[in-house]
């Protein structure tokens, strides 16, 4: 069975942190992606990885930043968070392109 | 402008009402439509992906067809564990990359008993 699994189901933090959220997948895809969402906005594309080390920026990549060191492995940082990055994030991978896309079970992130 | 468009945004219904859920595109090079499925506070689980015009996909009471502007999901005898929000998304291609999906804001199905 496939599986994406994030780190943390629920955070929060305070204003101005830096916070990691975690993704790890078994399916050895090589894209990787995270999401935000928010009522009424649906999902939004932040950042997705094609390979190990290589990165992209989706629609909303300001005030984010990632890493990818290994295949299996994709972080979402937050280098000073704000209360305007409250939010549902969501993991998700592929593996070749144009095929379905597989996500994790999401991170409630409150900053307060 | 969106591209991807769900409509309705919620829908009631009975249960054993069938329905159908519509998701229409505004793009060009279109490479894969993809229908979720999502409960609340959880992450969207995967239902179909179609490719290309004319094509449908079944699983259980869900059937997915594509045409060149849209797609519906239609629900047959609906029971009350089908409730949850259906998100539509769309792969377009780029030349090079791994894209994102871009999706749409999901229609909210509540199957009463």
């Amino acid at each position: 069975d496939v599986k994406v699994t994030q780190s943390s189901r629920y955070l929060v933090k305070r204003t101005g942190e830096k916070v990691f959220l975690e993704c790890v997948q078994d399916m050895d895809h090589e894209n990787m992606f995270w999401y935000r969402q928010d009522p009424g906005l649906g999902l939004r594309l932040i950042y997705f990885s094609y390979d190990v080390k290589m990165k992209e920026k989706g629609d909303i990549p300001e005030g984010y930043s990632v890493s990818r060191e290994k295949k299996e492995r994709f972080s979402l940082i937050l280098e000073s968070a704000s209360t305007n990055q409250t939010s549902m994030y969501l993991c998700a991978s592929r593996g070749q392109k144009f095929t379905e896309a597989f996500f994790g079970q999401g991170t409630r992130l409150t900053v307060v | 402008e969106d591209q991807v468009t769900q409509s309705p945004e919620a829908l009631r219904l009975q249960e054993g009402e069938s329905s159908s859920l519509n998701c229409s595109y505004t793009v060009s090079g279109l490479r894969g439509l993809f229908w979720y499925r999502q409960d609340p506070g959880k992450g969207p689980e995967f239902l179909f992906t179609l490719y290309s015009a004319g094509e449908e996909k079944e699983k259980e009471r869900l059937k997915a067809t594509l045409t060149k502007k849209e797609s519906f999901l239609h629900i047959t005898a609906p029971k009350p564990e089908d409730s949850a929000t259906y998100l539509c998304a769309v792969q377009l291609y780029s030349g090079g990359g791994a894209d994102g999906l871009t999706f749409g804001k999901g229609t909210h199905l509540i199957i009463q008993p």
